[in-house]
């Protein structure tokens, strides 16, 4: 069973919506947890990280929430354009000494005009 | 500053052919994995290495992967002989050794296999 569980597993939204992605993982002990975008033929790219204090971060339209207590974690999409259309993954790390990285499968999101 | 750079981006080989990958990581970055992702999956880890040290390989199968880091800087992931079930996107990636609860992993564009 995989230890990252994301929901949707896809979405289409009007461009100009928010949306919002879960993440539920059960990795542990938990070392920080990361969204990544993937486009179409990419490799991932990193929006956000966040350690076990940190429970919200931003990056522009992109702001990421954590529950540590409850292994929840959210990334939050504002405003969507065109051009977030991609998958999203969520990354969850538990040991940072050896730095093995757990991804959910992603979250497809499709933005339309 | 380039990032991970990949190579070939698209490779079809007929089954049972051996394939290569080639990645150079970023300059400077020590770790270097190797992922594969399946079509509406998350990456899974073939290999990390430190340096030229292969420090996690528990996810590789050995009877038909192997890889190399010479130098600690390229390396080559190579399948001999491919089957259909490894078709897939192989990501490589590396990163920066030291302070792990912030370091980031940087993914080149992946090379995607077609076994047919």
């Amino acid at each position: 069973k995989n230890q990252v569980e994301q929901s949707p597993q896809s979405l289409i939204i009007l461009e100009g919506k928010n949306c919002t992605l879960q993440c539920n993982y059960t990795v542990s002990p938990f070392s920080n947890l990361r969204w990544y975008k993937q486009d179409t033929g990419r490799g991932p790219v990193s929006l956000t990280i966040m350690t076990f204090s940190e429970n919200t971060k931003s990056n522009g339209r992109y702001t990421a929430t954590l529950d540590a207590d409850t292994k929840q974690s959210s990334l939050h999409i504002t405003a969507s354009q065109l051009s977030d259309s991609a998958s999203y993954i969520c990354v969850v790390s538990a040991n940072p000494r050896d730095y093995k990285l757990s991804f959910g499968a992603g979250t497809t999101v499709t933005v339309r005009a | 500053e380039a990032g991970v750079v990949q190579s070939p981006r698209y490779k079809i080989i007929e089954k049972k052919q051996p394939v290569a990958f080639w990645c150079n990581p970023i300059s400077g970055h020590n770790t270097l994995y190797w992922y594969r992702q399946n079509l509406g999956q998350g990456p899974e880890l073939l290999i990390r290495y430190e340096n030229e040290e292969a420090v996690d390989d528990s996810q590789l199968p050995k009877d038909r992967f192997s890889a190399e880091r010479l130098k600690g800087v390229d390396s080559t992931l190579k399948i001999q002989p491919a089957e259909l079930g490894d078709s897939a996107v192989y990501l490589c990636a590396s990163s920066q050794t030291g302070d792990r609860v912030n370091t980031e992993a940087f993914f080149g564009q992946g090379t995607r296999l077609t076994v047919v």
